[in-house]
């Protein structure tokens, strides 16, 4: 089974803090995926990675940035964190996006709060 | 621009038959799929389509209509534990890859 992980379930912070969200995966997926889900929102696209040290924008990169040094395991960043980026955030990994018929697995989820 | 539509909630009884339609409009489409997610869980694959038709699985069936920009999900027989939000996500080509664009979700609620 893929096993995709976040370092915290839950995680309060407050403005102006740097706050580092982990997420790793175990099956050797090339894709990885940062979303953040809002009541009425829905799933929005934070950034995406297609390949180690490579990253694309989402929909909603602002405030935001991402790393990714190791296939397994990409971070998303709030360098200054702000009461608007209260959140869930939900990482998700998929085999290959060139064939676009591949699953995402989702982790699951890390409710981040701002204070 | 993307824009993909579903309803907010709807409900139902157990036993019975729902239908959970998704509209899209999308810069390019390569394929349909629909996830559940229960309260406080992440989401988990329930189907993909990217060719018109039904797509049957079980007591899930998912349809497509390309010319249309719709789909839907079709849930028989339900049962309680299938009170969850549905998501309706199209596929767009970016650059050298596809990424999936998400629906708000719809919450489907089942009584007794």
């Amino acid at each position: 089974d893929v096993k995709v992980t976040q370092s915290s379930r839950y995680l309060v912070k407050r403005t102006g803090e740097k706050v580092f969200l982990e997420c790793v995966q175990d099956m050797d997926h090339e894709n990885m995926f940062w979303y953040r889900q809002d009541p009425g929102l829905g799933l929005r696209l934070i950034y995406f990675s297609y390949d180690v040290k490579m990253k694309e924008k989402g929909d909603i990169p602002e405030g935001y940035s991402v790393s990714r040094e190791k296939k397994e395991r990409f971070s998303l960043i709030l360098e200054s964190a702000s009461t608007n980026q209260t959140s869930m955030y939900l990482c998700a990994s998929s085999l290959s996006t060139s064939t676009s018929t591949d699953t995402q697995y989702f982790g699951p989820g890390t409710r981040l709060t701002v204070l | 621009g993307q824009n993909i539509d579903q309803p907010t909630e709807m409900t139902a009884t157990e036993g019975a038959i729902v239908q959970i339609n998704c509209t899209y409009q999308t810069s390019g489409f390569n394929g349909l799929f629909w996830y559940q997610q229960h309260a406080g869980e992440a989401p988990t694959f329930l189907s993909y389509n990217v060719l018109d038709g039904l797509e049957e699985k079980g007591r899930f069936s998912s349809f497509l209509s390309r010319s249309k920009g719709y789909s839907y999900l079709l849930l028989k027989e339900l049962q309680m534990k299938d009170s969850a939000s549905y998501l309706c996500a199209a596929l767009r080509p970016t650059g050298g890859s596809y990424i999936p664009t998400f629906g708000r979700g719809t919450s489907l609620i089942v009584h007794p």
